[in-house]
């Protein structure tokens, strides 16, 4: 099946530092990827879709100058957590559609602490 | 008000145990998914419903469309079950949201 590669699985960083966490499809092509954040205890959130070749499309309340997407290839996109604060660790799960039978496949997940 | 809500939260289980976990959503839907989330963070795609009925192996995944309601089953439980289970909405755009998930606990 599909598989969706999310590096790395965990960083720690200090505050004011730049973090990026990225996603490859290794098996298929992802026109469209997706971040999510996850706080403790608390149901996933779609943070942003990401475009190849165009922008990303933040959700409300996302700051896009602070959490940075690039997908720059059909197998690739970044998300960086610029000038991280503490209130920024999360869990960060990326995922991409499968053209093949539409379904989702999740990347394995990046915690992040910032100290 | 959640747009998609799941009961119960919480639910501890005996091994081989008939599993019921429900979820019920306020708007129109393209589809209905539902995820598995195991400890580590990681999550798999269980099932992808958009009418009816479907089946895997132990689970079993059902949705009411008129109703705006999906439960996913588990027969003959394990605790290898045991995890996070996530139901989620998808509309326009392949966008997803999320229910606040269903721990399940089965013990041996």
């Amino acid at each position: 099946g599909a598989v969706v590669s999310q590096h790395p699985s965990w960083v720690i960083c200090k505050s004011g530092t730049s973090v990026k966490i990225e996603c490859r499809s290794l098996d298929f092509q992802a026109t469209t990827m997706f971040w999510y954040r996850q706080f403790p205890k608390q149901s996933l959130m779609l943070m942003a879709t990401s475009n190849e070749g165009s922008k990303a499309t933040y959700e409300q309340g996302v700051e896009k100058d602070k959490f940075l997407i690039n997908h720059a290839s059909l197998t690739l996109s970044t998300l960086t957590v610029t000038s991280a604060h503490p209130e920024d660790s999360s869990f960060y799960i990326c995922s991409a559609r499968d053209p093949r039978n539409y379904g989702y496949t999740f990347g394995s997940g990046t915690r992040l602490t910032v100290v | 008000k959640n747009e998609v809500e799941q009961s119960p939260q919480n639910l501890t289980a005996q091994e081989g145990e008939f599993i019921t976990i429900n979820c019920s959503y306020s708007v129109g839907i393209s589809a209905l998914h539902w995820l598995q989330q195991h400890p580590g963070g990681g999550i798999v795609s269980l099932f992808m419903l958009s009418s009816g009925k479907k089946k895997h192996g132990r689970l079993i995944a059902t949705i009411n469309i008129q109703e705006k309601h999906s439960s996913l089953h588990i027969t003959a439980s394990h605790p290898r079950d045991s995890a996070v289970y996530i139901c989620a909405r998808e509309t326009s755009g392949s966008r997803l949201t999320f229910g606040e998930g269903t721990q399940l606990t089965v013990n041996p």
